[in-house]
C-alpha cells in the first residue's frame, strides 16, 4: 500500500505537557522503528517493535518516553512531561520482517517544546 | 559499539562535477550498508544499499561499493545535478537484538547551476 505515514506533521507544546505521536507503517510490515533526529545528536534509535512486542527499549532516553503498538500495525510514541530538550523530529520506519532489511521512513513529526 | 563516520560538509559543487562522499564504519560481524538521502523538507529516502562484501549498490547515477578490507562504503556520482542537493546519510545495520540503523552525521550537498 502507501508508504509510512506519521501524524501530526508538526506539534508545538508547552513544557510539562504530554504528547502522542502516531505512526502507520507500510501494510504488512511486521517490524517498526522509532528514531529521533536532532541538531545536536543526529539520528538516534529509540525503539524497535516486532509485531506488538518491543524486545529492545534501550534507546528510549528516559522513563518519560514510552511506545506501544497495537494490532501489529499502528504505533504511538508518548512523551510525558515534555522538556525543551525533547524538541526534535521524530521519525518512524518499517521493514517487512526486521533483520537487516531496508527500513522505509515516514516524513516525521517535528516537535517543538516551548 | 557500532559506528559510522562520514565526511562532514557542507559540500558545494557545480553542476556536472564529480561527487565523492566518504563513509567508513566500525561494526561487529557483517553489517548491511545503506545510503539514505533527505531532500529539503522531506523524510529519509533509501538511495542504495549493499548487503555483503564487494557488492555495489547503485541508483539514480549514484554508486557505492561495500569494501570490507577498508570498512568503507563511499558514495560516488559522476555528474551531479542541481536536483541532487540534499543531505546524505551513510548507515549500517549490524543485526543484533534490535536491528537498528546506526547513522553517520550526514553530509549536506549543494549543487549550483
Amino acid at each position: 500500500g502507501a508508504g509510512v505515514s506519521q501524524s501530526p506533521s508538526n506539534k508545538v507544546t508547552e513544557k510539562g505537557k504530554d504528547v502522542e505521536l502516531r505512526c502507520d507503517p507500510i501494510s504488512g510490515h511486521t517490524a517498526l522503528y522509532w528514531y529521533r533526529q536532532s541538531l545536536g545528536q543526529g539520528l538516534e534509535f529509540l525503539i524497535y517493535f516486532q509485531g506488538n512486542s518491543a524486545p529492545d527499549k534501550s534507546g528510549l532516553p528516559s522513563d518519560r518516553f514510552s511506545a506501544e503498538r497495537t494490532g501489529g500495525s499502528v504505533s504511538t510514541l508518548t512523551i510525558q512531561r515534555t522538556q525543551q530538550e525533547d524538541s526534535a523530529v521524530y521519525l518512524c520506519a518499517s521493514s517487512s520482517s526486521g533483520g537487516r532489511e531496508t527500513q522505509y521512513f515516514g516524513p516525521g513529526t517535528r516537535l517543538l517544546v516551548l | 559499539g557500532d559506528s559510522v563516520t562520514q565526511m562532514e560538509g557542507p559540500v558545494t559543487l557545480s553542476e556536472e562535477a564529480f561527487l565523492t562522499i566518504n563513509c567508513t564504519y566500525t561494526a561487529t560481524g557483517y553489517p548491511s550498508l545503506f545510503w539514505y538521502v533527505q531532500y529539503p523538507g522531506e523524510g529519509l529516502q533509501l538511495l542504495l544499499k549493499a548487503t555483503k562484501a564487494d557488492d555495489k549498490g547503485s541508483n539514480k547515477g549514484f554508486e557505492a561499493t561495500y569494501r570490507k578490507e577498508t570498512t568503507s562504503f563511499h558514495l560516488e556520482k559522476g555528474s551531479v545535478q542541481v536536483s541532487d542537493s540534499a543531505v546524505y546519510f551513510c548507515a549500517l545495520n549490524a543485526g543484533g537484538s534490535n536491528y537498528k540503523l546506526t547513522f553517520g552525521k550526514g553530509t549536506l550537498l549543494t549543487v549550483n547551476p
